[in-house]
């Protein structure tokens, strides 16, 4: 039990669809965040949300369009997908602001993820 | 850039010691975490290390060296449902929360 929450857990998507992810966090933490993982690669981060604000945008295409109406919530809008976008996506939260001169251990927290095919 | 190095995957006994390594190049520098992620769900967190020095969490070590650009993972005592991905992350800057991940280790542990 992670206390973050990801629907659906599994997605399958032709390229002309539009398609939600949906993730919620129960943490009461203020950042959230949007990863890919493919197939032997690192998790890529794609967004990041500080209270509700967007705080980073790692490159990523316009057909992947992310949503925080509040600190709990979080989606990411797909449209016109490509094979290639075919990966995990992972949501996670965290609290904001983790460190000093010595960080802390406040990481963040995942949720189980979104398996996503696109056809 | 970020570059975080990790082996790939490896292969351990039931029973047995095994020491995944980590060597990170990064812009700065605000703590090193290890997350367990079996396959199909979420990675996990394990252990954090901000200061050099061994940290210990039951059957879990982890050392860091700062100097070096370097960390380590130790699983004793290993058993069959250690068999997972080890994922290596540096937060590279304090004032927020980013974390910068390698590619994983594929642990997988043989009877």
């Amino acid at each position: 039990e992670t206390g973050v929450t990801q629907t659906p857990r599994h997605l399958v998507m032709g390229m002309t669809n539009k398609k939600s992810l949906k993730c919620e966090q129960h943490l009461g933490h203020n950042a959230m965040y949007w990863y890919k993982q493919s197939a032997k690669k690192p998790l890529e981060l794609m967004f990041v949300y500080n209270f509700k604000e967007q705080t980073e945008n790692n490159s990523v295409p316009s057909r992947f369009s992310p949503e925080c109406p509040n600190s709990s919530h979080l989606f990411l809008h797909l449209h016109t997908l490509q094979p290639e976008d075919s990966a995990l996506y992972l949501c996670a939260s965290s609290p904001w602001g983790a460190g000093g001169l010595v960080g802390t251990q406040e990481t963040q927290y995942f949720g189980p993820g979104t398996r996503l095919l696109v056809l | 850039g970020q570059n975080i190095d990790q082996p790939t995957e490896m292969t351990a006994t039931e029973g047995a010691i095994v020491q995944i390594n980590c060597t990170y190049q990064t812009s700065g520098f605000n703590g090193l975490f290890w997350y367990q992620q079996h396959a199909g769900e979420a990675p996990t967190f394990l252990s954090y290390n901000v200061l050099d020095g061994l940290e210990e969490k039951g059957r879990f070590s982890s050392f860091l060296s700062r100097s070096k650009g370097y960390s380590y993972l130790l699983l004793k005592e290993l058993q069959m449902k250690d068999s997972a991905s080890y994922l290596c992350a540096v937060r590279d800057q304090a004032g927020a929360n980013n974390l910068f991940f390698g590619t994983g280790t594929r642990l997988t542990v043989i009877p």
